[in-house]
């Protein structure tokens, strides 16, 4: 498997309810990074957790980071039509001349109305 | 929208043409990266320029070529494609310190060009 995994890799649930999303990885990272895509649009970034962090909120976003288990997960709660899109994760992999992010495959989360 | 702006948006193109992708960043960022998104595939990295130069050729083809004549700009010029290489090619800018990401750091995306080779 790659350095950044999602699971699922479709989700679909009812408006109003939770989305939980997962990334495994496989080395040693400096960072964990959410993304959000759009149907063929950009990446847009939703929130970086460090590896001496275990936890971030923003909004209606959780991330937990856990690097004993090499996972982290996205929460969505309450969640709405509008956060239908793909969500990845990437990694900042620590160590030598390392200044990339590596891209999993994504969830597709589906929220209907 | 982020910041990050690239043209076309969509492109067709035969595999003799010659064309180029255009991003431009209004951010002030200093790192800037190419980035190739094909149906079922993770985002792949291509190239990566930190203040004009390329750190980073993430062993692509010859048949695209980067151009970074400044840190807001950069080019991809393609020449003999294949039909896999359609795919949407997205480009980014980032703030890049030593030569790495600083730890608050993220990437900002632009729209992305949607590239057909027929």
């Amino acid at each position: 498997s790659q350095q950044g995994e999602e699971d699922p890799q479709a989700l679909s649930i009812q408006e109003g309810e939770n989305a939980t999303m997962n990334c495994s990885y496989k080395t040693s990272i400096n960072n964990l990074q959410w993304y959000r895509q759009n149907s063929g649009r950009g990446l847009v970034h939703l929130i970086l957790i460090r590896s001496n962090e275990r936890e971030k909120h923003s909004g209606r976003l959780r991330v937990t980071l856990d690097t004993s288990k090499k996972s982290s997960s996205l929460l969505i709660t309450a969640s709405r039509a509008a956060d239908t899109a793909s969500y990845f994760c990437a990694t900042e992999v620590s160590g030598g001349s390392n200044y990339k992010l590596t891209f999993g495959k994504g969830t597709l989360l589906t929220v209907n109305p | 929208e982020t910041g990050v702006t690239q043209t076309p948006r969509h492109l067709v193109m035969g595999m003799t043409n010659k064309k180029s992708l255009k991003c431009e960043q209004h951010l002030g960022h200093n790192a800037m990266y190419w980035y190739k998104q094909s149906a079922k595939k993770p985002l792949e990295l291509m190239f990566v320029y930190n203040f004009k130069e390329q750190t980073e050729n993430n062993s692509v083809p010859s048949r695209f070529s980067p151009e970074c004549p400044n840190s807001s700009h950069l080019f991809l010029h393609l020449h003999t494609l294949q039909p896999e290489d359609s795919a949407l090619y997205l480009c980014a800018s980032s703030r890049m310190e030593g030569g790495r990401l600083g730890l608050m750091d993220e990437q900002f995306f632009g729209p992305g060009t949607r590239l057909t080779v027929l």
